[in-house]
């Protein structure tokens, strides 16, 4: 079956660096997004893609963030300067044409100490 | 805005059945979604409404009525594995997307 997979599984940084986590959505997918629960706390959207640009973002999808599809099949997220409260694990997801059904990666958990 | 209420947790025995409620209050949504989680784990789809009345799926099945602002999931047959966290989240589509507001999920405790 399917499924979206995600890289790192699990990363530590220092407080103000970036980091970049990776992702292949389902090959035949449009629709591609990240997620973030941090412990403890309910999943939450941060960003949708289509056609190579935002679609949509949240509130905490701020300047520090940024998303990109560097070729066919890779959905990346940069974090630029990374903060204590960036802890958390983020979900990469896709979706196919009609984008009701949001099949989710295994997650990657980031660390910031 | 859109609020979601999913109670905390829940104990249930196996091969008993169990229905988990989740109201909402929002101005408005294209489809309700039920997903599994296992800690530590990733969101697993399970099901989704998108007009009201049932949908089926197996051991699991939904419920939406939009005019209440309420939703359940049905689980039959409960086995240990269905010990989880399941999330209520409704789905919003626009500007070329599909996005999903999570309620804070419920445990659901499965003993013998």
């Amino acid at each position: 079956e399917p499924e979206v997979t995600q890289t790192p599984s699990h990363q530590v940084t220092q407080m103000g660096q970036e980091v970049i986590l990776r992702c292949v959505p389902i090959s035949n997918h449009l629709y591609f997004y990240w997620y973030r629960q941090i412990l403890g706390q309910k999943v939450e959207f941060l960003v949708s893609f289509y056609n190579n640009e935002i679609s949509e973002k949240s509130e905490i999808f701020d300047d520090q963030f940024s998303v990109e599809r560097p070729d066919g099949s890779n959905f990346t997220l940069k974090i630029r300067s990374t903060k204590l409260e960036d802890s958390a694990m983020y979900f990469c997801a896709s979706s196919g044409g009609d984008g009701n059904t949001i099949y989710f990666g295994e997650g990657s958990w980031l660390t910031v100490v | 805005g859109q609020n979601i209420d999913q109670p905390t947790e829940m104990t249930a025995t196996e091969g008993a059945i169990v229905q988990i409620n989740c109201t909402y209050q929002t101005s408005g949504f294209n489809g309700l979604f039920w997903y599994q989680q296992h800690a530590g784990e990733a969101p697993t789809f399970l099901s989704y409404n998108v007009l009201d009345g049932l949908e089926e799926k197996g051991r699991f099945s939904s419920f939406l009525s939009r005019s209440k602002g309420y939703s359940y999931l049905l689980l039959k047959e409960l086995q240990m594995k269905d010990s989880a966290s399941y999330l209520c989240a409704l789905g919003r589509s626009g500007a070329g997307s599909y996005q999903l507001t999570f309620g804070k999920g419920t445990k659901l405790s499965v003993i013998p």
